[in-house]
């Protein structure tokens, strides 16, 4: 595998479920990313992660939670989600943080139901 | 923060002719200013990008220019092919921060 790769790529879940998404990262880079991206509206960062250590989180609910164990890899938690919580969710990572370069996985297409 | 502006929209061009997408940005410390291309089904993947210290770049049919004094850049597609067809996103990163800011996104359609 090479890139950015994320797992699964559709989810279905109810409003009481608790999964996890998985981002993996295949470049040798020390920063990853969660982004959402809804209909009509710009890319929304959510969290920042750089050499294991969380560096940012823009205000988002708890019931996302975020994991990055190593470099390499990157969880999203969910639980209790919203109808609203909808949406495409991207990975990307990048050399470091101020590298601006960013790479995109392909996204795990979420559904709440 | 950073506030990105992206104009069109939408925007259909014949094949061959050429299409230009505009961003402004508000943050006069941005330094780095991204394009990405999202294909249906799949995440943004970077086509072009220049930095503050150049004024256009060119790859192959796409190229972008900057212009900082009046904090827009744009993006350049000649000779556009059906495969051209994707949303476009422009991004600028605020100063100090961590973040790239993206713009809504032009979603063009190049007819064949």
């Amino acid at each position: 595998e090479t890139g950015v790769t994320q797992t699964p790529r559709h989810l279905v879940m109810g409003m009481t479920n608790k999964k996890s998404l998985k981002c993996e990262q295949h470049l040798g880079h020390n920063a990853m990313y969660w982004y959402k991206q809804s209909a009509k509206k710009p890319l929304e960062l959510m969290f920042v992660y750089s050499l294991e250590e969380r560096v940012e989180n823009n205000s988002v609910p708890s019931r996302f939670s975020p994991e990055c164990p190593n470099s390499s890899h990157l969880f999203l938690h969910l639980h209790t989600l919203q109808p609203e919580d909808s949406a495409l969710y991207l990975c990307a990572s990048s050399p470091g943080t101020a590298d601006y370069e960013q790479y995109f996985g392909p996204g795990t297409r979420l559904t709440v139901t | 923060g950073e506030n990105v502006e992206q104009h069109p929209s939408t925007l259909s061009v014949q094949e061959g002719d050429s299409a230009v997408i505009k961003c402004t940005y508000s943050d006069s410390a941005s330094n780095y200013f991204p394009w990405y291309k999202q294909e249906l089904g799949k995440g943004p993947q970077l086509i072009i990008d220049i930095r503050s210290n150049v004024g256009e770049k060119k790859d192959q049919r796409i190229a972008v220019t900057l212009n900082k004094t009046a904090k827009h850049f744009s993006l350049h597609i000649t000779e556009t092919q059906p495969e051209d067809s994707a949303v476009y996103f422009c991004a600028a990163p605020g100063a100090g921060s961590y973040q790239l800011t993206f713009g809504k996104g032009t979603k063009l359609s190049v007819i064949p």
